[in-house]
């Protein structure tokens, strides 16, 4: 699993509050992303990191933004939930350069009623 | 930015037939092209990928073909087995962009 690990892995919150979903590594490796999967989207890629502090843009960034103060965590955050926010949040680090050989977090299901 | 293509949406095989799902892009410079398995409520796995210096990989049962000129790129799966079973997703990367199709949900009928 690369060891990743996501938190929370299911979360349900009403619309117009702040959602943070938090990804953890153990392996100290520089990339990591941040993905929501929809039907017939595929993986749509939110921001993405290649070091603390340094972070860029993705596809479909608006609505979100992400910090990464430890090499091992990078927290997503959606600064006011809106129902077309409700995804399956995925988290990815690289093993190799930036946008190679990504391996995925288990996933957050977020729900926005 | 870069564009995917995936074809077909759903492929149905007999166990031990071979499959194939095959992908367009649009940005020349791309130059990493993986191909993920996803199984029902799972993560996607990296099950092989290819670079834009080579033509062909095999691992076992799967090979991806890449054709550079015509950009596009392949996944064959032969001899077929239920546990092919899943959603594959193709996706084409160069640099600070990489982009996935919509994925192709392979079932393989025992």
């Amino acid at each position: 699993d690369a060891g990743i690990t996501q938190s929370p892995r299911h979360k349900v919150t009403e619309t117009g509050t702040p959602v943070t979903l938090r990804c953890h590594q153990t392996e100290n490796h520089r990339y990591m992303y941040w993905y929501r999967q929809d039907p017939g989207h595929g993986l749509r890629l939110i921001h993405y990191s290649y070091g603390v502090k340094d972070t860029d843009k993705g596809e479909v960034s608006d609505g979100y933004s992400v910090s990464r103060s430890k090499t091992e965590d990078f927290l997503l955050t959606l600064e006011s939930a809106t129902s077309s926010q409700t995804s399956v949040y995925f988290c990815a680090i690289s093993t190799g350069e930036l946008n190679t050989e990504a391996f995925f977090g288990q996933g957050t299901r977020l729900t926005v009623v | 930015g870069e564009n995917v293509e995936q074809h077909p949406s759903t492929l149905s095989v007999q166990e031990g037939d071979s499959a194939v799902i095959k992908c367009t892009y649009s940005d020349s410079a791309s130059n990493y092209f993986p191909w993920y398995k996803q199984e029902l409520g799972k993560r996607p796995q990296l099950i092989i990928d290819i670079r834009s210096n080579v033509g062909e990989k095999k691992d076992q049962r799967i090979a991806v073909t890449l054709n550079k000129t015509a950009k596009h790129f392949s996944l064959h799966i032969t001899e077929t087995q239920p546990e092919d079973s899943a959603v594959y997703f193709c996706a084409a990367a160069f640099n600070n962009d990489m982009r996935f199709g919509a994925g192709t949900r392979l079932t393989v009928k025992p």
